[in-house]
Order: structure tokens, then C-alpha cells, then sequence
């Protein structure tokens, strides 16, 4: 199975600073169509996970453009520019190319 | 509204079995793929199954595979998970998504203890 590593596993950010999390996976997940299967969520507190990035840096409907993916073959990072209180959460990435799907352990994000 | 709403879940001893269902609605439910997720509690997040548009093909997490059965019926706009032989370790909210995770429902808990 791909194994992905997030790092950091917590972050704590005072809103209006930028924060950065980083997500290597242990295979490429360059796909032989030219895309690479990488998403991000976002799993606010008591809530359903949501998507926020996909095939590493489209942003999907909705999602604030302090949000930005970026990243190639194993090594991927996503980006918030100012953190905003309803940005906390714990934020997973997830590769969707390889059978098993699998997460990151995920990191939680709070808000200093 | 689109929406997916997940029910089904519940307390299950060990061994025991229980059916989950996804009713999807304000979108066409049998042009996408259907896939389950769980989480443990106060744990990360856990692909289970997917089942492609027509239903002719699932695919399983090993810890799941002739244990859980995913299917669908289109007329109904309904996914289901039927889950067999369950063990404590399959203790989760489980959750339906389109696609990989372009819409998800509220989830469903699912306990096996005895």
C-alpha cells in the first residue's frame, strides 16, 4: 500500500499568518494519463470531511483561494496564505491512484 | 438539494451483521462512482469500497474483502454497504462520498461490542 507522510501532525497559527503542510508519499502518483491523483480535505470539528483540493492544485467549488496546492510525483504541499478561524481542523491528504486509496495520518490545524 | 444521507448504522454484537444505505439526491446518481470511507473514533480517515457507475465492478480494503459487500441500485438512487461478520475493529462512522470525496454525507455510526 502507498504510505503518505504529513508533516506537521499539529500546527498551531495565529489568524492572518500562512501555514504550510507537506505530504510525501512513498510511490509517485503520476498517473499514466498525465494526471496525479492527490487531494487534500478538510474535516472541521463534528463535521463530515470536505474537499478542498484535487489532482494536487485545483481548487473545488467554493474553496477560498487562500488555499493552494502544489507539488509533483511524491512530494506535495498544501498551502493556506492567511489562516482564518474557520480554518481549524484536521486537514488529510489522500492519494486516489493506487488501490488501496490511502491517507495521511493527518494534521490538526488550531487557531492560536 | 444535493445530498447524501447515510443510515443503517447501530450497535451490532461481534459476528453480527448490518446493511448501511446512502440515499443520494439533486445530482444523477448512476453517472458516478460510489465509494465508502470510516473513521474510528478519534482516528484518521479509511477508504473501504467503491463500486463504478453501472455497478459491474467493486473493488475492497483488504480488511474488508469477503466480509462487506457494496452495491447499488440506480432506479433508487441508493448505495448500500452490506457488512457481514463484523468485528470490533470495524467500530466506525462510516461515510459515503461521491467520486473520491466531491460530496460526502453526515455519516452513520457503526459499534460491534458485545
Amino acid at each position: 500500500d502507498i504510505v503518505l507522510t504529513q508533516t506537521p501532525l499539529s500546527l498551531s497559527v495565529t489568524p492572518g499568518q500562512p501555514a504550510s503542510i507537506s505530504c510525501k508519499s512513498s510511490q509517485s502518483l503520476l498517473h499514466s494519463d498525465g494526471n496525479t491523483y492527490l487531494y487534500w480535505y478538510l474535516q472541521k470539528p463534528g463535521q463530515s470531511p470536505q474537499l478542498l483540493i484535487y489532482e494536487v492544485s485545483s481548487r473545488f467549488s467554493g474553496v477560498p483561494d487562500r488555499f493552494s496546492g502544489s507539488g509533483s510525483g511524491t512530494d506535495f504541499t498544501l498551502k493556506i496564505s492567511r489562516v482564518e478561524a474557520e480554518d481549524v481542523g484536521v486537514y488529510y491528504c489522500m492519494q486516489g491512484i493506487h488501490l488501496p486509496y490511502t491517507f495521511g495520518q493527518g494534521t490538526k490545524l488550531e487557531s492560536k | 438539494e444535493v445530498q447524501l444521507v447515510e443510515s443503517g448504522g447501530g450497535l451490532v454484537q461481534p459476528g453480527g451483521s448490518l446493511r448501511l444505505s446512502c440515499a443520494a439526491s439533486g445530482f444523477t446518481f448512476s453517472s458516478h462512482w460510489m465509494h465508502w470511507f470510516r473513521q474510528a473514533p478519534g482516528k484518521g480517515l479509511v477508504w473501504v469500497s467503491r463500486i463504478n457507475s453501472d455497478g459491474s465492478s467493486t473493488s475492497y480494503a483488504d480488511s474488508v474483502k469477503g466480509r462487506f459487500t457494496i452495491s447499488r441500485d440506480n432506479a433508487k438512487n441508493m448505495l448500500y454497504l452490506q457488512m457481514n461478520s463484523l468485528r470490533a475493529e470495524d467500530t466506525a462512522v462510516y461515510y459515503c462520498t461521491r467520486e473520491l470525496g466531491i460530496l460526502w454525507g453526515q455519516g452513520t455510526m457503526v459499534t460491534v461490542s458485545s
